[in-house]
């Protein structure tokens, strides 16, 4: 049973243009979303985080909108850059003993910037 | 800061096999956790741990078993390797609270089990 959904292998957009990437979840208990992203031979670094009281979040060229009733998030990146090329996983927490320290994970999404 | 660190980057063992898997991080946080990530299913929750002498199982628990005997470290066991742990093993630490879904993660051990 996958509680976090990325439907989207794969994700190519030109240089310059807006990159939207998706995530779908099922467990309502959910509270705190985040994205990682993920460079080959490396571990997944923190990018971005929305709480479920928010339906907004920016940071820089980074935006995450949470759409509660829909149980959808998406990350959008403004302009793209080569650099963003990466695998990008979507996480949400259900909270835990000392805070969010639970994280499920989606299958991850390849996105490539093509100069 | 080192961060957090995973020895070894490559192993390969054969089935029936035991060894263990290294974690140390030096940011003194409270949470530490291991991830396994396989083709086409994400990354997997194994145990964690969320202070020194506290760990508990996630999502995949099985034939894996971990300790937690200090805050800087957080080593997993593999009792008896079998094919399906083929897998990249990430650790992952984090402070306690409301900033623990910020997880640090090392640079991962790509085991093979044969």
């Amino acid at each position: 049973d996958q509680q976090v959904k990325q439907n989207s292998p794969s994700l190519s957009v030109q240089e310059g243009r807006i990159s939207i990437l998706n995530c779908d979840y099922t467990n309502s208990m959910f509270d705190y979303f985040l994205w990682y992203k993920k460079y080959p031979a490396e571990g997944p670094t923190f990018l971005i985080s929305i709480s479920s009281i928010k339906d907004k979040n920016e940071d820089g060229r980074f935006t995450v909108f949470l759409n509660k009733s829909a149980k959808h998030l998406s990350l959008h990146i403004v302009p793209s850059q080569p650099g963003d090329s990466a695998v990008y996983f979507c996480a949400a927490s259900a909270g835990g003993v000392f805070g969010n320290e639970k994280l499920t994970f989606g299958t991850g999404t390849r996105l490539t910037i093509i100069p | 800061n080192a961060g957090v660190t995973q020895t070894p980057k490559f192993q390969v063992l054969k089935t029936g096999q035991s060894m263990t898997l290294q974690c140390a991080q030096d940011m003194n946080h409270e949470y530490m956790s291991w991830y396994r990530q396989d083709p086409g299913m994400g990354l997997r929750l194994i145990h964690y741990s969320v202070g020194a002498g506290i760990t508990d199982q996630g999502e995949v628990p099985n034939g894996y078993n971990v300790s937690r005997s200090t805050t800087e470290d957080f080593p997993l066991r593999l009792l008896s390797a079998a094919p399906s742990q083929t897998s990249v093993y990430f650790c992952a630490s984090s402070l306690s609270g409301s900033q623990a879904h910020e997880q640090y993660f090392g640079p991962g051990t790509r085991l093979t089990v044969t």
